[in-house]
């Protein structure tokens, strides 16, 4: 059974500092990664999707990396904004998609 | 384009009671799924479906029904609501089970069995 684990749970930096997201799954078998962002009582909104042969992917100030041999995957956030404050989940995809409990951030002005 | 719309967005049940939980996508997605999401804990899939007339279990299936007669509806159903059925419900759908396509997500179903 796939598990995924999000350390840390929670995060608090000030402005401008860079982010780092990391997250663990224990089956490397996977199809895809995807990284979504939740803001309070809403939806999921996908930020990026890394296909298992790839190594990283980007989005303006997002770059998430893969390596599935060791079963990680990295998030980072540049320039820390306090727009940026939200729970970012993290999902692998191999016959299904399993998440995360997800890390909450909190970027303090 | 609407993408996946779930209605309705916030629901109240006593103990007891049944309700469908609605979902539609406009994007011709095959694949259409339902996750809970309890606090502080990821999301859990309760029933997958991969087209039309297709239906599976996921991790959580029970106290939950599901149909797809339509590639664009997938209703969930409750029969006999229990307070453990207190959470938040997503809809996703997606083109195909691989590689190359991500997850559409809908806004959310809150729900609380009082």
């Amino acid at each position: 059974k796939q598990e995924v684990t999000q350390i840390p749970a929670a995060l608090s930096v000030p402005e401008g500092e860079n982010l780092v997201l990391n997250c663990s799954f224990t089956d490397s078998a996977i199809y895809n990664l995807q990284w979504f962002r939740q803001d309070p009582g809403k939806g999921l909104t996908s930020l990026l999707l890394i296909q298992s042969s790839q190594r990283e992917q980007t989005s303006g100030r997002l770059n998430a990396s893969l390596d599935k041999s060791s079963g990680r995957s990295t998030l980072y956030i540049a320039a820390s904004q306090p727009g940026d404050s939200a729970t970012y989940l993290c999902a692998v995809h191999d016959y299904k998609l399993s998440f995360g409990a997800g890390t909450t951030v909190t970027v303090r002005a | 384009n609407a993408g996946v719309t779930q209605t309705p967005k916030f629901r109240i049940l006593k103990i007891g009671q049944s309700m469908t939980l609605q979902c539609t996508q406009d994007m011709n997605h095959n694949y259409m799924y339902w996750y809970r999401q309890d606090p502080g804990m990821g999301l859990k899939l309760i029933y997958y479906s991969v087209g039309a007339g297709i239906t599976d279990k996921g991790e959580v299936p029970n106290g939950y029904n599901v149909s797809r007669s339509t590639t664009e509806d997938f209703p969930l159903r409750l029969e006999l609501a229990a307070p453990s059925q207190t959470s938040v419900y997503f809809c996703a759908s997606s083109a195909t089970g691989l590689a190359n396509y991500g997850y559409t997500f809908g806004s959310g179903t809150r729900l609380t069995v009082v």
